[in-house]
């Protein structure tokens, strides 16, 4: 079965300081992987996706992700942190069979000033 | 957020009484979503359309029915609300059944005593 994982419920980064969000993922077959953002009393919005080509992705906000095949990772990340960035963050995976959509549990990123 | 509205955003309800969720897309997109978030969940998937009239489960279907009769309108009912359905509920669309982008409403918080 397709999953994903984030092993961090929280993470606490000073504002200014590098961040990392953590995913790892099991499919069969290639990986087409997402990071979705939620902040405070609003829907999911969409930050990046990876399908195929350079393993570091760009995406909104300044953020980016790189792709490890080795480690089936899918790490978010930001050179600079902003108290802004204080959200949920939820890693998905497409599912190859029923072409859905399957999230992670989400991680809640708080950047202290 | 992208042109959909779930209403209503809040409601309390009793256990064993109907409840229906709306909600309504100006984006003319084919696919519609609904999904339960729960702490240490994430999102999961209720129901899907694919279009008008053309509606399957997703992983958490029991205990919920869906409708669409209009490409703008995808109603979630809970026939008996019981108080495992307590949860914050959110639709999303997409322009595509491969489900690359989804877009979200911004939620309805219901509560069933």
């Amino acid at each position: 079965a397709q999953s994903v994982a984030q092993p961090e419920d929280q993470v606490n980064v000073a504002e200014g300081n590098p961040l990392t969000v953590k995913c790892t993922y099991s499919v069969s077959g290639n990986p087409y992987l997402f990071w979705y953002v939620q902040y405070p009393n609003r829907g999911l919005q969409f930050l990046l996706k990876y399908i195929t080509g350079d393993n570091l992705v760009k995406g909104s906000y300044g953020f980016e992700a790189e792709f490890n095949k080795s480690q089936t990772s899918f790490h978010l990340k930001k050179p600079s942190a902003l108290v802004s960035d204080s959200a949920l963050y939820f890693c998905a995976v497409r599912d190859a069979y029923t072409d859905k959509l399957i999230f992670g549990t989400g991680t809640r990123l708080q950047v202290f000033p | 957020d992208a042109g959909i509205t779930q209403s209503p955003r809040h409601k309390v309800t009793e256990t064993g009484t109907p409840v229906t969720l709306r909600c309504h897309q100006t984006e003319n997109h084919r696919y519609m979503y609904w999904y339960r978030q729960d702490p240490g969940h994430g999102l999961r998937l209720i129901h899907y359309s694919y279009g008008v009239k053309d509606t399957d489960k997703g992983e958490v279907s029991d205990g919920y029915s869906v409708s669409r009769s209009k490409t703008e309108d995808f109603l979630l009912t809970l026939e008996s609300a019981t108080s495992s359905q307590t949860s914050v509920y959110f639709c999303a669309i997409s322009d595509r059944g491969r489900s690359e982008k989804l877009f979200f409403g911004s939620g309805t918080q219901l509560s069933v005593l």
